[in-house]
């Protein structure tokens, strides 16, 4: 049973460009968290879905910031017109009821 | 969900019982206690859960005080390995999943 696949790992943007992270949960998974990590910071929750539905978006950028998990295929977290500031490693998480899993993350560099 | 409060860093020899204190003193009864560490910039890793009963699993031993104010997590021989930043989460179980909100953690140094 495969974990929580994130790709890619390393990103590299040039400031005004599009960000596309992706998640694949765990078989059987139903619910998807993303989280951010600012250098030498702790993790913040960014935003909990469920399948083609947003259930929890409050740390959510109010803009430029959006999350989908549709029907079929990976959770996707995008950033349009990335700045700087947003040089970070994006981890998402999955979960059934009980214990949520991590991938490795995507680590987003804005150049 | 309810606040933690976990030292901000210890130390522990290698070979040694590593003991890591975690206070929820606001814990409300339908609420978990979770454990997750963080190595380096790695994922975030589950290492144990429990409600109010004491638990173990191969990698640490979770003891829950009998009035879930307090918790301790023990990693009973630890390694340079196990060097890491330790969350201990307070979670609800309200029959559908939720978020898991991490706080400081407690950073354990691991020497030889």
């Amino acid at each position: 049973n495969a974990g929580v696949m994130q790709n890619p790992r390393h990103l590299v943007r040039r400031r005004g460009q599009e960000a596309r992270l992706r998640c694949s949960p765990m078989k059987g998974h139903s619910h998807v968290y993303w989280y951010r990590q600012l250098p030498e910071e702790g993790l913040k929750f960014m935003v909990y879905l469920q399948k083609e539905n947003i259930i929890d978006e409050s740390g959510m950028p109010k803009e430029r910031f959006s999350a989908e998990f549709p029907k079929e295929g990976p959770s996707i977290l995008r950033i349009q017109q990335v700045v700087r500031g947003d040089s970070a490693a994006y981890f998402c998480a999955s979960s059934g009821q009980g214990e949520a899993f991590f991938g490795q993350g995507t680590r987003l560099t804005v150049v | 969900d309810a606040k933690t409060t976990q030292p901000t860093s210890m130390d522990c020899a290698e070979g040694r019982a590593a003991n890591l204190p975690c206070n929820h003193s606001t814990i409300s009864g339908n609420e978990y206690v979770y454990w997750y560490r963080q190595i380096h910039s790695q994922g975030p890793q589950y290492i144990i859960h429990g409600l109010k009963n004491n638990e173990t699993n191969e990698m640490a031993s979770l003891i829950i005080t009998e009035d879930r104010k307090s918790s301790t997590l023990i990693l009973p021989h630890a390694t340079l390995r196990d060097t890491a930043v330790y969350y201990c989460i307070v979670r609800a179980n309200t029959g559908t999943a939720s978020k898991l909100t991490f706080g400081t953690g407690t950073r354990l140094q691991v020497t030889l």
